[in-house]
């Protein structure tokens, strides 16, 4: 099965860089998968790594070392509008589990003037 | 283009009702999901449908089924409401290969039972 471990709670001011992690253990899968939600709102794709290595989406930046079982979101230029929950997914690799994404329990990100 | 469509928006319903969430979409995806959303959680898989015609359990199936209409259409089915029920449901639908990777999301529905 698949576990993914994310912190509950970031808080930051407008312009700062923050830095969400997410660890994972899983027998395999394809990628890790990032999405954001606002309150009250649905979940948005923002980015996917397939590869190890550094995405870059505009100010949102995405990492993955499947050998250290850990991938990060970076969000630069912290604006108000960032602040929502920010949860990492996984799709399994075996065949028979499907296409289905496992996420994790997400981190809320509070963005102060 | 809307996207993924799920009715209704909000629902109270006393333990023991059934009721059906209705969810579609206009993107010719192949995948679609059923999860479910607790209060500052992530979200759990309920069902899913890899493609037309198949349909599997998620994390959390008890106490729902599904059914896959054809390939727009998706719903989830409470046969016999419990307070524990009581969450926001969202569907999501996705291509296959590397698209499965990226789930659109409708807007969710929001469920009370009391």
């Amino acid at each position: 099965g698949q576990s993914l471990e994310q912190p509950s709670e970031v808080t930051a001011v407008e312009g700062a860089i923050v830095q969400i992690n997410c660890t994972y253990q899983t027998s395999g899968f394809y990628g890790l998968s990032w999405y954001q939600q606002h309150d009250g709102g649905a979940p948005t794709f923002l980015s996917y790594n397939g590869l190890d290595g550094l995405e870059e989406t505009g100010r949102f930046s995405s990492f993955l070392s499947r050998s250290d079982s850990y991938g990060y979101l970076l969000l630069q230029e912290l604006q108000m509008k960032d602040s929502a929950s920010y949860f990492c997914a996984v799709r399994a690799l075996i065949k028979a589990a499907g296409n289905k994404l496992t996420f994790g329990g997400g981190t809320r990100v509070l963005v102060k003037p | 283009n809307a996207g993924v469509t799920q009715t209704p928006k909000f629902q109270v319903l006393k333990t023991g009702q059934s009721m059906t969430l209705q969810c579609a979409q206009d993107m010719n995806h192949n995948s679609m999901y059923w999860y479910r959303q607790d209060p500052g959680m992530g979200l759990r898989l309920i069902y899913y449908s890899a493609s037309e015609g198949t349909t599997d359990k998620g994390e959390v199936p008890n106490g729902y089924n599904v059914s896959r209409l054809n390939k727009r259409e998706f719903s989830l089915r409470l046969e016999s409401a419990a307070p524990s029920q009581t969450s926001v449901y969202f569907c999501a639908s996705s291509s296959q290969g590397s698209g499965a990777n990226v789930l659109t999301f409708g807007a969710g529905s929001r469920l009370t039972v009391l």
